[in-house]
């Protein structure tokens, strides 16, 4: 299948910094692709579906100030967690539509997620 | 919200056939039937999508029921390494509304 790769794989902050991840699909062009994002114990929540070359979209109650989505390229989309604390400690997931697939599956390929820690 | 229902967990012995169900009532004509699983501290794993035929690929097999109100992912030989939390989600293929949204799916423990 497809290949989504995300970096970094763990990050540990201070307080109040900013920390970036990114997610890349590296065998196909990435139209669409999505952030979830998951706590301890608990299911994936969607946080926001990104669309190259547009704005992001964000789930209800996600700050779009606060996770700051760029999808530059067909094959990047990044994350920005801004002004980190504690409670953004997380496990965070992108997944990716391949855009020639789309009509044939629509099958979404994940990356390997990223597990940010906040101090 | 999640349209579909799950039981919270279930366990299988080693190399007998996992047969996991999913409760999905009020799916919609467009909607297809799709499994994902992850394993521990992983991104999850696309598994098989069907849409009212049965399917089979190298990892599962899907059945589902005539009214398509249930399905039943169907891993026929499994292993240690299937241990992990299954999530069927129903969704159009393509569209605004295709986004995946994630139920509590159900954990699956795979004995020795």
């Amino acid at each position: 299948g497809a290949v989504v790769s995300q970096h970094p794989s763990r990050v540990i902050c201070k307080s109040g910094t900013s920390v970036k991840i990114e997610c890349r699909s590296l065998d196909f062009q990435a139209t669409t692709m999505f952030w979830y994002r998951q706590f301890p114990k608990q299911s994936l929540m969607l946080m926001a579906t990104s669309n190259e070359g547009s704005k992001a979209t964000y789930e209800q109650g996600v700050e779009k100030d606060k996770f700051l989505i760029n999808h530059a390229s067909l094959t990047l989309s990044t994350l920005t967690v801004t002004s980190a604390h504690p409670e953004d400690s997380s496990f965070y997931i992108c997944s990716a539509r391949d855009r020639g697939q789309l009509a044939n599956t629509g099958e979404l390929f994940f990356g390997e997620g990223s597990r940010l820690t906040v101090l | 919200d999640a349209k579909t229902t799950q039981p919270p967990s279930m366990d299988c012995a080693e190399g007998r056939a996992a047969n996991l169900p999913c409760n999905h009532s009020t799916i919609s004509g467009n909607e297809y039937v799709y499994w994902y699983r992850q394993i521990h501290s992983q991104g999850p794993q696309y598994i098989i999508h069907g849409l009212k035929n049965n399917e089979t690929n190298e990892m599962a097999s899907l059945i589902i029921t005539e009214d398509r109100k249930s399905s039943t992912l169907i891993l026929p030989h499994a292993t240690l390494r299937d241990t992990a939390v299954y999530y069927c989600i129903v969704r159009p293929l393509t569209g605004a509304n295709s986004k995946l949204t994630f139920g509590k799916g159900i954990t699956l423990s795979v004995r020795p």
